[in-house]
């Protein structure tokens, strides 16, 4: 069974640039998480996505956002990029909802320029 | 609302000696823990779980976890540390506000010495 897929893994922008990521779950799970990591912040959640609607969100700007399709495929997007957005993304992948039993992806690592 | 805390930001162990890595929760309801690992340049991966079925959890690599209600812990233990188990571990909390999110701990990162 193939695992959580992200893509790009990694890739560098400029301030005021946009990126999209994307996140292939592994097949039959329908709910998808974004989380962000930082050295400094660590794991901060983004967003949850389920059924094609998002469930749950964390504490960020309107810049960040997301969507999930009819396969559970995801993506996320940043705008308007930001130094301080370089971090880890790292997209999970689970069954159902509230289960605390997620699969990871190995992230995609951006660098804001 | 629920937390997690991490009490040693760093560990370091010998090969073949116990792992011993601590975590306290706070919660008003029996929550649900678990442990996570991430090796570097790789996402997180599931070591156990506890769900309030028995307090001695067991996990996958020889790890295992005791939830103590009463000191509002859930430390996580190995007998014998192997030098793959360097990497940074997390101890983690699913909330039961706002259709329940993962809230995750500090990260304590282990370096095993030959």
């Amino acid at each position: 069974k193939a695992g959580v897929t992200q893509t790009p893994r990694y890739l560098i922008k400029t301030r005021g640039q946009q990126v999209t990521l994307s996140c292939s779950p592994i097949s039959g799970h329908r709910s998808v998480s974004w989380y962000q990591q930082t050295p400094g912040q660590g794991l901060q959640f983004l967003f949850e996505y389920f059924s094609e609607t998002q469930r749950n969100k964390g504490n960020f700007p309107g810049r960040f956002s997301g969507r999930q399709f009819s396969n559970s495929r995801s993506e996320m997007n940043v705008s308007t990029l930001e130094l301080g957005d370089s971090a880890l993304y790292l997209c999970a992948s689970s069954f159902g909802l509230n289960t605390g039993e997620l699969f990871f992806g190995e992230g995609s690592r951006l660098t804001v320029l | 609302a629920q937390s997690v805390t991490q009490l040693d930001s760093h560990v370091s162990v010998s090969e073949g000696t116990p792992v011993l890595l601590r975590c306290n929760y706070s919660s008003s309801y029996s929550p649900s823990l678990f442990w996570y690992v991430q090796h570097p340049n790789k996402g997180l991966q599931l070591l156990l779980k506890y769900t309030s079925a028995a307090t001695l959890v067991k996990g996958i690599n020889g790890f295992e976890a005791e939830f103590k209600k009463s000191e509002t812990s859930f430390h996580l233990t190995k007998p014998s540390a192997h030098m793959s188990d360097a990497a940074e571990y997390f101890c983690v909390v699913l909330t039961t506000d706002s259709w329940g999110k993962l809230q995750f701990g500090a990260g304590t990162q282990v370096v095993v010495t030959p």
